[in-house]
């Protein structure tokens, strides 16, 4: 199965806008939906985006989700403090089936 | 309120085997698509499998074909993961989570049980 790369890092200032960018090809983003993730230090990965562009019920307008062609992209507008974690994006991959994730970014707040 | 509590890890001895099971609680577990998923220390996501609501058709990722077995009982609300012939390389924290449909990865988690590998 293939995995999806992931920028290993990426910060901010409070108040700032990043980008979380998620490069996959035609047999998993082209064709499948986009999920993202967040994972705080110590804790289970929590939903945050779901079929591409999606909030969850409680997770803030903050979080947005796209996806063009075979990349997608979270952006965290407004950064805050306890946005500082591990995200990862993921998709279904058809051939072979399986479910693969991104190598994930950790997000720093300056 | 949803819940999903992993169990089983621990440490065994490489070519062992080890058992997990999830607990589900809060939903109708048998409308449910489910998930194992992994993370070895310091490392990202991986998943592992999954298990359609019947049963009837699964996925597994490479590395644990022929090793590795899911599982679900409706009657106890619980999914499992038979592991054997355990390589050093399966050592992570293990996921169970709850997927809407089989390609969705999870929209709930569990907070994971820890199994190493190791002699």
């Amino acid at each position: 199965q293939s995995v999806l790369t992931q920028p290993p890092s990426a910060s901010g200032t409070p108040g700032q806008r990043v980008t979380i960018s998620c490069s996959g090809s035609s047999s998993n983003i082209g064709t499948n939906t986009v999920n993202w993730y967040q994972q705080l230090p110590g804790t289970a990965p929590k939903l945050l985006i779901l079929n591409d562009n999606q909030r969850p019920s409680g997770v803030p307008d903050r979080f947005s989700g796209s996806k063009s062609g075979t990349s997608a992209s979270l952006a965290i507008s407004g950064l805050q403090a306890e946005d500082e974690a591990d995200y990862y994006c993921g998709a279904w991959e058809d051939s072979p089936n399986g479910y693969v994730f991104g190598t994930g970014t950790k997000v720093t707040v300056l | 309120e949803v819940h999903l509590v992993e169990s089983g890890g621990g440490l065994v001895q490489p070519g062992g085997s080890l058992r997990l099971s999830c607990a589900a609680s809060g939903f109708t577990f048998s409308s449910y698509w489910m998930s194992w998923v992994r993370q070895a220390p310091g490392k990202g996501l991986e998943w592992v499998a999954n298990i359609r609501q019947d049963g009837n058709e699964i996925y597994y990722v490479d590395s644990v074909k022929g090793r590795f077995i899911i599982s679900r009982d409706h009657t106890k609300n619980s999914l499992y993961l038979q592991m054997n012939s355990l390589r050093a390389e399966d050592t992570a924290v293990y996921y169970c989570a709850r997927c809407w449909y089989y390609g969705s990865g999870g929209d709930v988690w569990g907070k994971g049980t820890t199994v190493t590998v190791s002699s």
